[in-house]
């Protein structure tokens, strides 16, 4: 069974850094591209980062280019996203998330972690 | 970036009645190589994580109920669900893989009448 568990979220001041952490099992996590969505309290989805299975490649949303990081680690079966200079509009639930077997689409979804920003 | 527009923002069908969502993407998402249309299609329920529904516009995930379907080329897409049923009340998000940002629409929530 694919499990994806995101770890890391909390309460952080404007300007503060954060570390996301993905912890994922049942697939071969090297195998498969990852990305990272968020959703702001009642809002929709916002694609935000994606990483290509070898770490080699990688994307971002304007919104978090340059303050946003999105690494993996695929010895630990991990998937990173490192938060600098955050502020109050990233505000969301972050949910690490899965690619399908043959496209980009996303597959699988953990069940998110919150992160709110907030002096 | 390719913005996908979905309308209408809410939806409101009777139970067994049909229920049909559309999609628009600012550029075409149809690969020419693989004549494959690069969308996806979200069930988001209250609470939870989103589960999805189709991908490739129109492929079905594995588990999805048949009254569930995709269809579309290009820049308009549709999903359908045939026959309402209670379960389905969630909000429903389309999003396009063919450029490297893939972005979602801004949902439809989905209400019984």
């Amino acid at each position: 069974e694919v499990q994806l568990v995101e770890s890391g979220g909390g309460l952080a001041q404007p300007g503060w850094s954060l570390r996301l952490s993905c912890a994922a099992s049942g697939f071969t996590f090297s195998s498969y591209e990852m990305t990272w969505v968020r959703q702001a309290p009642g809002k929709g989805l916002e694609w935000i980062s994606y990483i290509k299975n070898t770490g080699s490649t990688t994307y971002y949303a304007d919104s978090v280019r340059g303050r946003f990081t999105i690494s993996r680690d695929n010895a630990k079966n991990a998937l990173y996203l490192q938060m600098n200079s955050v502020r109050a509009e990233d505000t969301a639930v972050y949910f690490c998330a899965r690619g399908g077997e043959d496209g980009s689409y996303t597959r699988y979804w953990g069940q998110g972690t919150l992160v709110t920003v907030s002096s | 970036d390719i913005v996908m527009t979905q309308s209408p923002d809410s939806l409101a069908v009777s139970l067994g009645e049909r229920a049909t969502f559309n999609c628009r993407s600012s550029q075409s998402v149809l690969s020419r190589s693989n004549n494959k249309n690069y969308v996806a299609w979200y069930q988001q329920k209250s609470g939870q994580s989103p589960k999805l529904l189709i991908y490739w516009a129109s492929t079905r995930e594995s588990g999805v109920p048949d009254r569930f379907s995709g269809s579309g080329s290009g820049t308009d897409f549709t999903l359908t669900i045939s026959s309402l049923q209670p379960e389905d009340v969630a909000v429903y998000y389309c999003q396009q893989y063919y450029s490297t940002l893939y972005t979602f629409g801004q949902g439809t929530k989905l209400e019984i009448k």
